[in-house]
């Protein structure tokens, strides 16, 4: 039963241009959502979150909008540069005083195309 | 600073032995966790830890065994090694569990 889905397995996008990368969840308790970027033989290093009280966070180059409705959330990179190819995982946790903890999403793998 | 550092990198296993997945932080972090990664699937836990002598099983345990003796330490013990635990193994830790959780690099284990 997986709760968080990245039904993208891949994605290759010209640099320069915008990256989206798409998740949807189906646990409707999730109220905090995260993005982990990972390099081949490296750990998930955390890149932004949102909470659900919120629809949208930007840093610098990287904006999560959060569509609670449609049980979805979205990564914007822009503008993509090469650095940026990785795996970005998806993860959501459910607030639950001093027990949270992170469900992944199997990640989509993005190429960045010099 | 190192940050999370699990050994070992690499290790192939024979069905049927044992052997402990090593991970140490420098952070003081109370909480630590343990993940497994399969080919094309999301990180799963295994077990967590809130703090030293607390452990408490996560998504998928069995066949794993965890201690926390010091708030630096959390090995992973895999006894009668098996082929469905062919994996990549993901140490965390985190200050709280509402905080983030920072990764080690991971030990890539091949049972045959």
């Amino acid at each position: 039963d997986q709760q968080v889905k990245q039904n993208s397995p891949s994605l290759s996008v010209q640099e320069g241009r915008i990256s989206i990368l798409n998740c949807d969840y189906t646990n409707s308790m999730f109220d905090y959502f995260l993005w982990y970027k990972k390099y081949p033989a490296e750990g998930p290093t955390f890149l932004i979150s949102i909470s659900s009280i919120k629809d949208k966070n930007e840093d610098g180059r990287f904006t999560v909008f959060l569509n609670k409705s449609a049980k979805h959330l979205s990564l914007h990179i822009v503008p993509s540069q090469p650095g940026d190819s990785a795996v970005y995982f998806c993860a959501a946790r459910i607030s639950n005083f001093g027990n949270e903890k992170l469900t992944f999403g199997t990640g989509t793998r993005l190429t960045i195309i010099p | 600073n190192a940050g999370v550092t699990q050994t070992p990198k690499f290790r192939i296993l024979k069905i049927g032995q044992s052997m402990t997945l090593q991970c140490a932080q420098d952070m003081n972090h109370n909480y630590m966790y343990w993940y497994r990664q399969d080919p094309g699937m999301g990180l799963k836990l295994i077990y967590y830890s809130v703090g030293a002598g607390i452990t408490d099983k996560g998504e998928v345990p069995n066949g794993y065994n965890v201690s926390r003796s010091t708030t630096e330490d959390f090995p992973l013990r895999l006894e009668l090694a098996a082929p469905s635990q062919t994996s990549v193994y993901f140490c965390a830790s985190s200050y709280a569990s509402r905080e983030t959780q920072y990764f080690g690099p991971g030990t890539r284990l091949l049972v045959l």
